[in-house]
């Protein structure tokens, strides 16, 4: 069946280093695809998104990447900081259906 | 304003026993999800509810049923419980169409259910 899934289950980056978080899905049918990031013991919370007919976007602090020809989604976190360690998932949106891959594990070293 | 509020917080069933897991917005919402929660498998979607009166089933359903009482109240049946079924369980709304970030979904604290 269709899925949303990571390459990496763990990243380990340095405190201030630039982090590449990356999600494989195979749904062409998505509209959105969004990033999600959950602290021990709560609910994922939302960072950020993107429109499939878009390739880029960018936040605060976080840029999200969409290679449809690959079906692949990324999210960079520049100057990565202690706060950012957590479990990252993408996620995908196909009309009112939010499906959720399996997570990266992102520690920060000091 | 408390969000999404999720009941009970932990529960330890026997198998066969049911029970109802209970959650209730107030962020007037038109979608609700369930989601269980497994080591290394990520948050699989059980079911959803596009809107009050609507329900789907999404990637995990078996073992499950919904019910969309109201715009408000979206709960989660489990009829026979099962070992299997031990997870932790989230319930999700998401913004409504036509608003800003209408990806973002709002979580509750989430059930850890046990069955033995």
């Amino acid at each position: 069946g269709e899925s949303v899934g990571l390459h990496l289950p763990t990243l380990s980056v340095q405190e201030g280093d630039n982090s590449i978080i990356n999600c494989a899905y195979s749904n062409s049918a998505s509209d959105y695809f969004i990033w999600y990031k959950q602290e021990s013991g709560k609910g994922p919370q939302f960072i950020i998104d993107i429109r499939s007919n878009m390739d880029k976007r960018q936040g605060q602090r976080v840029t999200v990447l969409l290679n449809k020809t690959v079906k692949h989604l990324s999210l960079q976190i520049a100057a990565t900081q202690p706060g950012d360690s957590a479990v990252y998932f993408c996620a995908e949106k196909n009309d009112y259906k939010l499906s959720f891959g399996a997570g990266t594990t992102v520690t920060v070293r000091a | 304003n408390a969000g999404v509020t999720q009941t009970p917080k932990f529960q330890v069933l026997k198998t066969g026993q049911s029970m109802t897991l209970q959650c209730a917005q107030d962020m007037n919402h038109n979608s609700m999800y369930w989601y269980r929660q497994d080591p290394g498998m990520g948050l699989r979607l059980i079911y959803y509810s596009a809107s009050e009166g609507t329900t789907d089933k999404g990637e995990v359903p078996n073992g499950y049923n919904v019910s969309r009482l109201n715009k408000r109240e979206f709960s989660l049946r489990l009829e026979s419980a099962a070992p299997s079924q031990t997870s932790v369980y989230f319930c999700a709304t998401l913004r409504n169409r036509g608003t800003p970030t209408n990806t973002e979904a709002f979580f509750g604290q989430g059930t850890r259910l046990t069955v033995v």
